[in-house]
């Protein structure tokens, strides 16, 4: 089934520690996302692609990369994970670039603590 | 780039009353409006959608309309149950650029 998977759904990290948190999609869209959002709040793009080897950085000002080297993988990476990092990141992706103009749908989301 | 506001940021109804979410866009060439419902400890998903060419679209409760001229587009809901409760966020966006969203309305309806 065409869905977006994220993993971990939960991790607790502490400080100083790099993670990875994965992104993956199997409908063949073209743009994806990394979004910071705490319970019931704004969503706050960190990252995002407009396609492989096609990466931006959004409007909030993250200590995270990001990379696109398969259409369907979109890695978020934290070089030093920080208690400010305490958050839920959540993963979207939507068609648009070379595909049809679609919503964005999103992953379950990996929600994280930093102690 | 394009920048969508979105009001009110909470809104509270009583069960029964209509519920309206108002959002304006920036950029002329966008072409396509999605609504977002959020419920608690889940993943934003898409509950209507509209685009462009069409001014109004209605799915039994729910309805979205847009204004090109005055760039903003509005979400309806009548006859809200407790179960509406939950966070709304409308976005737009053309083809090639990414979707942006606005910053979500707390919709609370009480019995």
């Amino acid at each position: 089934e065409a869905d977006i998977y994220q993993t971990p759904r939960y991790l607790v990290i502490g400080t100083g520690k790099k993670i990875t948190l994965e992104c993956s999609q199997t409908m063949g869209h073209d743009k994806m996302y990394w979004y910071q959002q705490d319970p019931g709040m704004e969503l706050h793009l960190i990252h995002y692609s407009y396609g492989v080897n096609s990466t931006e950085k959004g409007d909030l000002s993250s200590e995270s990369t990001v990379s696109r080297i398969r259409t369907e993988h979109f890695p978020l990476t934290l070089e030093s994970a920080r208690p400010s990092h305490t958050s839920q990141y959540l993963c979207a992706s939507s068609g648009g670039v070379v595909t049809r103009n679609t919503e964005a749908f999103f992953g379950q989301g990996t929600r994280l603590t930093v102690v | 780039g394009e920048n969508v506001e979105q009001h009110p940021s909470t809104l509270s109804v009583q069960e029964g009353d209509s519920a309206v979410i108002k959002c304006t866009y920036s950029d002329s060439a966008s072409n396509y409006f999605p609504w977002y419902k959020q419920e608690l400890g889940k993943r934003p998903q898409l509950i209507i959608d509209i685009r462009s060419n069409v001014g109004e679209k209605k799915d039994q409760r729910i309805a979205v309309t847009l204004n090109k001229t005055a760039k903003h587009f509005s979400l309806h809901i009548t006859e809200t149950q407790p179960e509406d409760s939950a966070v709304y966020f409308c976005a737009a966006s053309t083809g090639f650029q990414k979707l942006v969203f606005g910053t979500g309305t707390r919709l609370l309806v009480s019995p």
